[in-house]
């Protein structure tokens, strides 16, 4: 089966730094990528890893490890507009959609 | 560019109404998505397009709903009858041909059926 695990809820103080993890087990891998998405918005996408390792983009990382299943995204700086649910999604066999967890909610307080 | 255009942005039904959502994508994206998201969960792939063809649509309830996308641009979804459980959150997205392109998506419809 398919399956993606993120934890569902996480709290940070402003200026700190949080990892969110997220494990997969799907069929086939073709990449996965995190989202950021604000209470009533649209999801926005903020990386994509396809090898394994570390990307980095601003005060976004995110990190791969395909052998383990496995993917976090590190948040540093933290501010309190980054309060919002992050979702993990993995492009399991080529040409087929994306396939998301549940989402992890992030709450910034001051 | 313009984004992913969705209509309407709220409907409220009430139960075994019929419901019509739109969808415009990104001008030149083969590829356009529906997903529903219920409230703290994540989307969940409704339906899925290459061009007007259809790619995927494993996980939805065809004894209710129904997706077209007529000359491989814009899309309905519609739904009839609605049910309670329907209530969610309807995203449309697209991306380009491709495997290393996240999707964008439209802000959404808000379905509640009451």
């Amino acid at each position: 089966g398919q399956n993606i695990d993120q934890p569902t809820e996480m709290t940070a103080t402003e200026g700190a730094i949080v990892q969110i993890n997220c494990t997969y087990q799907t069929s086939g891998f073709n990449g996965l990528f995190w989202y950021q998405q604000h209470a009533g918005e649209a999801p926005t996408f903020l990386s994509y890893n396809v090898l394994d390792g570390l990307e980095e983009k601003g005060r976004f990382s995110s990190f791969l490890s395909r052998s383990k299943g496995y993917s976090y995204l590190l948040l540093k700086e933290l501010q309190m507009k980054d309060s919002a649910s992050y979702l993990c999604a993995v492009k399991g066999q080529a040409g087929t959609a994306l396939i998301f967890g549940k989402g992890t909610t992030l709450s910034v307080s001051s | 560019e313009a984004g992913v255009a969705q209509s309407p942005r709220y409907k409220i039904i009430e139960k075994r109404q019929s419901v019509a959502f739109w969808c415009n994508p990104i001008s030149g994206h083969a590829t356009l998505y529906w997903y529903q998201q219920i409230l703290g969960q994540g989307p969940k792939l409704l339906i899925q397009f290459q061009n007007n063809g259809v790619v995927d649509d494993s996980q939805l309830p065809k004894d209710r709903f129904s997706a077209e996308r007529l000359k491989g641009v814009d899309s309905t979804l519609k739904i009839q009858p609605a049910k309670l459980e329907d209530s969610a959150v309807y995203l449309c997205a697209s991306s380009p041909d491709g495997e290393f392109y996240g999707y964008t998506f439209g802000s959404g419809t808000r379905l509640t059926v009451v």
